[in-house]
């Protein structure tokens, strides 16, 4: 089974900084999908980001870029200019054809933004 | 356009009882995945429905079950409650459910189960 893993689970910013998520991922897939989800205290899942394993290019939303290292299967996020919107929950989260489509999620990196 | 909704949003059940909970796809939307949120064991997948028939299941046992109706409606029933079946259910809507697909989810329904 694939399995993502968030080593991290509380991290904190300072407002208008720049804070970075961890995420690894293991698979033998070659044609997969990853993505950053928020969950704020409401608890509905919001899309962040999302990458194509088979580009090359880095995903960048506004504020919010990916570190992909296919080789290293790693995935981080970087959320710049932190806002104190920006606090939740933060899951990383995979997907592949060749799995059924079902997201396979870390088990998340709760983000504190200090005023 | 409307997003996906789940009622109820809150419930609370005893043990040894049933539940369904019912989600709303985005108009348009064929595909409806359902996810258990837990402290303990995150987020797991249980299972999706596109166009009336199951496509896929986690690893849950068959207390767990659900159905999608014509119009995309779907809902998901849990019989023989346990403790450990208290969690958050979220279900998410895609168009066809391809990985290529974005998916929106729900705001989830609350069960505690007593």
């Amino acid at each position: 089974a694939q399995t993502v893993t968030q080593s991290q689970p509380e991290m904190s910013v300072q407002e208008a900084e720049t804070v970075t998520l961890s995420c690894t991922y293991d698979t033998s897939e070659s044609d997969y999908y990853l993505f950053w989800y928020k969950q704020p205290p409401s608890r509905q899942m919001i899309l962040v980001i999302r990458q194509e394993a088979y580009k090359q290019q880095n995903a960048t939303e506004n504020r919010f870029s990916v570190n992909f290292q296919k080789a290293a299967k790693s995935f981080s996020l970087k959320i710049s200019d932190s806002q104190l919107g920006d606090a939740a929950m933060y899951f990383c989260a995979y997907r592949s054809p060749n799995t059924g489509n079902q997201f396979y999620f870390g088990t998340g990196t709760s983000l504190t933004v200090i005023p | 356009k409307a997003g996906v909704t789940q009622t109820p949003r809150y419930l609370i059940k005893t043990r040894g009882q049933q539940v369904t909970l019912s989600c709303s796809p985005i108009s348009g939307h064929r595909s409806v995945s359902w996810y258990q949120q837990t402290p303990g064991q995150g987020l797991q997948f249980l299972f999706e429905y596109f166009s009336e028939t199951q496509r896929n299941k986690g690893n849950f046992p068959g207390r767990f079950s659900g159905r999608q109706f014509s119009n995309s409606r779907s809902e998901m029933n849990v019989s023989t409650l346990e403790l450990g079946d208290s969690a958050l259910y979220l279900c998410a809507s895609s168009l066809n459910g391809g990985v290529s697909n974005e998916q929106f989810f729900g705001p989830g329904t609350r069960l505690t189960v007593l």
